[in-house]
């Protein structure tokens, strides 16, 4: 079984400022991936980016960037230039890179608030 | 192309009363799922389908049943609402199960059990 956690429930940064989410997981899988959702006021959930355990470069996607750190089950999302549309709660997320039927494990989430 | 929808956006239900909730996707995915959310725990798996026809329990099935007669839609249903489910419900669908697929996920409907 996989467990993710998401120890800061809420974090605040100022616009055009830098924020670090962090996140730690469990698994005994050596094939797995990790992911990063944001869920915006209109509960949508978006894809933020997504991260291969096999891979040891981390993902980047735009201003949004990850350190993984395998041996520490750490997964931490970085925002640089933050925006004010980047206010949401942040959900950390696996999935078994096996016979998963795509099943999400996901953290309890962490509500970020961009400040003008 | 409206990716997934779900219907209703917002229910209020006395205990003990039933109902179904509705997804619907246009982009010809296999996979489906029905997620809730509560505070502080984060989205977790009721059902899950592979397929038409099929479906299989996930983390917390019980007091819900699904249904997959049509590849694009995927039911879930409540026969006797408990308080307990008062939750926001989640419907996803991707192409296949795998990591490297995207699922993509619908607006949400707001249960309020009384």
């Amino acid at each position: 079984a996989q467990t993710v956690t998401q120890s800061q429930p809420e974090m605040s940064v100022q616009e055009a400022e830098t924020v670090t989410l962090s996140c730690t997981y469990d698994t005994s899988e050596n094939n797995y991936y990790l992911f990063w959702y944001k869920q915006p006021p209109s509960r949508q959930m978006i894809l933020v980016i997504r991260q291969e355990a096999y891979k040891q470069q981390n993902a980047t996607e735009n201003r949004f960037s990850v350190n993984f750190q395998k041996a520490a089950k750490s997964f931490s999302l970085k925002i640089s230039d933050s925006q004010l549309g980047d206010t949401a709660m942040y959900f950390c997320a696996s999935m078994s890179g096996g016979t998963s039927y795509g099943k999400l494990t996901f953290g309890q989430g962490t509500i970020l608030t961009v400040h003008p | 192309n409206a990716g997934v929808t779900q219907t209703p956006k917002f229910r209020v239900l006395k205990t003990g009363q039933s109902m179904t909730l509705l997804c619907a996707q246009d982009m010809n995915h296999e996979y489906m799922y029905w997620y809730r959310q509560d505070p502080g725990m984060g989205l977790r798996l009721i059902h899950y389908s592979v397929g038409e026809g099929t479906t299989a329990k996930g983390e917390v099935p019980d007091g819900y049943n699904v249904s997959r007669l049509k590849k694009q839609n995927f039911l879930l249903g409540l026969e006797s609402a408990a308080p307990s489910q008062t939750s926001v419900y989640f419907c996803a669908s991707s192409r296949t199960g795998l990591a490297r697929e995207t699922q993509y996920f619908g607006p949400g409907t707001r249960l309020l059990v009384l």
